[in-house]
C-alpha cells in the first residue's frame, strides 16, 4: 500500500531563516506531487505542483519554493521566512494516469514563523 | 470562474440523528467530485467520489453522497451521526479540463456532533 511522509511535524522558525520541508511517497511510482498551505484551520491554497522529477509549477507567486529532486520525493523551500508564512503544510500524492485524481494527503507540517 | 462552494461554516447534530454537509459547484463539463474529512492537526482522508454512473456513492466510515446534476450540488450524508464524526470536511472538484491537478476546494464545514 502507499504511504506518505511529511517531516517535521512541527517547526518554530524566526523570521528571516531558511525553511525545507520535505515529502517522500512510498508504494507507488511517478506520481503528481502537490503543496498545499492550509491557514487558520480552514481553506487550502495549492502552492505548486509537479509532474515529474525537476518539472514544478508554481501556483501563487511567493516567498517559497520547491523541488523533485527524486521521483518520490517533494522539498518546499524558502531562503528568507516571512511572518506570513506560517501555517499548516501538507503534502500530496495522485496518480498521474489512468486514476480518477483523488489526492491522498500526507500528516502536515505546523510552522510558525516568529 | 469555477467554484465550490460549501455554505455552511458549521453543522451541528445530535448523535444518532442523520447529517447532511452541502457542497454546491459551478464547474464547466462533467467534473469529477470528491469528499475529504480533516481531524485536527492532521492531513485530509479521502472519503468519496462520484465519477459517473449511480448518483449515490458509498464511501468510508459510513458517508455517502448524492450527485444531482440539474442542482450542480454533491451533498455528504450519514443516515446516524457519530461523536467520532466530528471533524472538518471538504469538497472538491476536479474540473475535467484539469488533468490530474488543480482541484478547486470549498472552504469547508465544519461538523459538530453532539452527544
Amino acid at each position: 500500500s502507499q504511504t506518505i511522509h511529511q517531516w517535521p511535524a512541527t517547526l518554530v522558525q524566526p523570521v528571516g531563516s531558511p525553511l525545507s520541508l520535505e515529502c517522500t511517497v512510498e508504494g507507488t511510482s511517478n506520481p503528481n506531487l502537490y503543496w498545499y498551505r492550509q491557514a487558520a484551520g480552514r481553506g487550502l491554497q495549492l502552492l505548486f505542483y509537479s509532474v515529474g522529477i525537476g518539472q514544478i509549477s508554481s501556483e501563487v507567486p511567493q516567498n517559497l519554493s520547491a523541488s523533485r529532486p527524486q521521483d518520490r520525493q517533494f522539498i518546499l523551500s524558502s531562503k528568507k521566512l516571512l511572518l506570513s508564512d506560517s501555517g499548516f503544510y501538507l503534502c500530496a500524492w495522485s496518480v498521474r494516469r489512468g486514476g480518477s485524481g483523488e489526492q491522498y494527503f500526507g500528516p502536515g507540517t505546523r510552522l510558525t514563523v516568529t | 470562474a469555477q467554484s465550490v462552494a460549501q455554505p455552511e461554516d458549521q453543522v451541528n447534530v445530535a448523535e444518532g440523528n442523520p447529517l447532511t454537509v452541502k457542497c454546491t459547484y459551478s464547474v464547466s463539463g462533467n467534473p469529477y467530485l470528491f469528499w475529504y474529512v480533516q481531524y485536527p492537526n492532521r492531513g485530509l482522508q479521502f472519503l468519496l467520489k462520484y465519477i459517473t454512473g449511480d448518483n449515490l456513492v458509498k464511501g468510508s466510515y459510513g458517508f455517502e453522497a448524492e450527485f444531482n446534476k440539474s442542482q450542480t450540488s454533491f451533498h455528504l450524508k450519514k443516515p446516524s451521526a457519530l461523536v467520532s464524526d466530528s471533524a472538518l470536511y471538504f469538497c472538491a472538484v476536479r474540473p475535467p479540463t484539469s488533468g490530474t491537478y488543480k482541484y478547486i476546494f470549498g472552504t469547508g464545514t465544519r461538523l459538530k456532533v453532539l452527544a
